[in-house]
Order: structure tokens, then sequence, then C-alpha cells
């Protein structure tokens, strides 16, 4: 069974740069999934960030894609995110998902990252 | 990309089937049959309950079913528990090779 644990800082300033990790254990991150990061900003509903493959192909959100790098390191076995220029609208829960074939079959509990003005 | 339709919250007592909709366009739920649905509890991992319209993953109960008709898919969920009170959200691929995920509905158990 995958388990994914989300893990970074709580708390980002405005304007500055919001990293999150996503360790992967009971599989492999080069398996045959993608793995997204999907968040949730409180009190309203999941939105998907993007999505990025062991071999480094990928694929963002337009709403976001200028602003979101996301990479994987097969070493450690995770995969990252890195969200620039962070405004108070990116405070939200940030879940890390994996899956194949158009759904997401494991999910991570999620990490509250807040944007302090 | 709008996120996809859905009832903001439905409600129904133990025993009863409920089904709620799931509202796109041509290029996302109508498109393809790539629509899926995860159940949400608050503070836990979202699950996985159906995904291809239709189709339960192992080990998710049968009272889960998916249907779509057009620009909009379906999840009724029969026989309704307690332990069924959640969010869910229903998500499509879409023409632009991104997700969009649904507004989100709120099961109550009455």
């Amino acid at each position: 069974q995958v388990q994914l644990q989300e893990s970074g800082p709580g708390l980002v300033e405005a304007s500055g740069t919001l990293s999150l990790t996503c360790a992967v254990s009971g599989g492999s991150v080069s398996s045959n999934n993608w793995w997204s990061w999907v968040r949730q900003p409180p009190g309203k509903g999941l939105e998907w960030i993007g999505e990025i493959y062991h071999s480094g192909s990928s694929n963002y959100n337009p709403s976001m894609s200028s602003r979101v790098t996301m990479s994987v390191d097969t070493s450690k076995n995770q995969v990252s995110l890195k969200l620039t220029s962070v405004t108070a609208a990116d405070t939200a829960v940030y879940h890390c998902a994996s899956g194949s074939y158009f759904k997401w079959d494991y999910w991570g509990q999620g990490t509250l990252v807040t944007v302090s003005s | 990309q709008s996120a996809l339709t859905q009832p903001a919250s439905v409600s129904g007592s133990p025993g009863q089937s409920i089904t709620f909709s799931c509202t796109g366009t041509s290029s996302d739920v109508g498109g393809y049959n790539y629509v899926s649905w995860y159940q949400h509890h608050p503070g836990k991992a979202p699950k996985l309950i159906i995904y291809d319209v239709s189709i339960r993953p192992s080990g998710v109960s049968y009272r889960f079913s998916g249907s779509k008709s057009g620009n909009t898919a379906s999840l009724t969920i029969s026989g309704l528990q307690a332990e069924d009170e959640a969010d869910y959200y229903c998500s499509s691929y879409t023409s632009s090779t991104i997700y969009v995920f649904g507004s989100g509905t709120k099961v109550t158990v009455l």
C-alpha cells in the first residue's frame, strides 16, 4: 500500500516561495504513476495544481503554471512542489496524490500552508 | 478552466438513496469517460470511490455507483449510512490535458 506524507513550512511570507515535499513509502516514484499536487483553500473545494512523471514530464494548471515547478527525486523517493510569488490566496491545505490513467488512487493527508502578510 | 458544478449540499436519512450531479462541458465531462469521484472527510486523505465514470475500485462499497449522461456525471449512494457523511468531489480530465475538480458536495446523514 502506497503511503504519501507531505511536509514543509507551515508559514510562508507573502511574495516568497512555498516549498513542499511528498515522501513516498510502500512504492516507488519511478513506478508507472503520475504524481500530482492538489490544494484546498479554507472553506473551498479542491484545486488541481499539476502533475509530474518520474521521467520529468509535467503538466501544470494554466492558472498558476508560471509560478509552479514540480520535481522528482528518485534517490530519496520523493516529489517536490515549489510555488513562487505567493499571496494570501495561496493559503491552503496541500495534498500530494498519485495514480495512473486519469485518477488518483493514493492521497496524502495534506499539510496546511499559511501565507502571512 | 472553471470548476465543475456540484450541489453544495445533499442530505438523506439512513437507508435512503441519494444522487447528486457534477456538471461540466463537452471539453471535460462530456468529452471523456475519465470522471472520478472522491470522498473526503475533513482532515483526512481523500479516497477514490469511482473512476472512469462508473468503476468502483477494489474495497469500495457496492453502495457507491456512478453514471454519466452528456455533460453531467452523477454519484449515487444507496443504503445511506452515518459513515457516508463527508464531502464528495468529482474530477474530470479535460481537453487542455489538465484536470478539473467539482465544487464539492457536502453529504449529511440526518
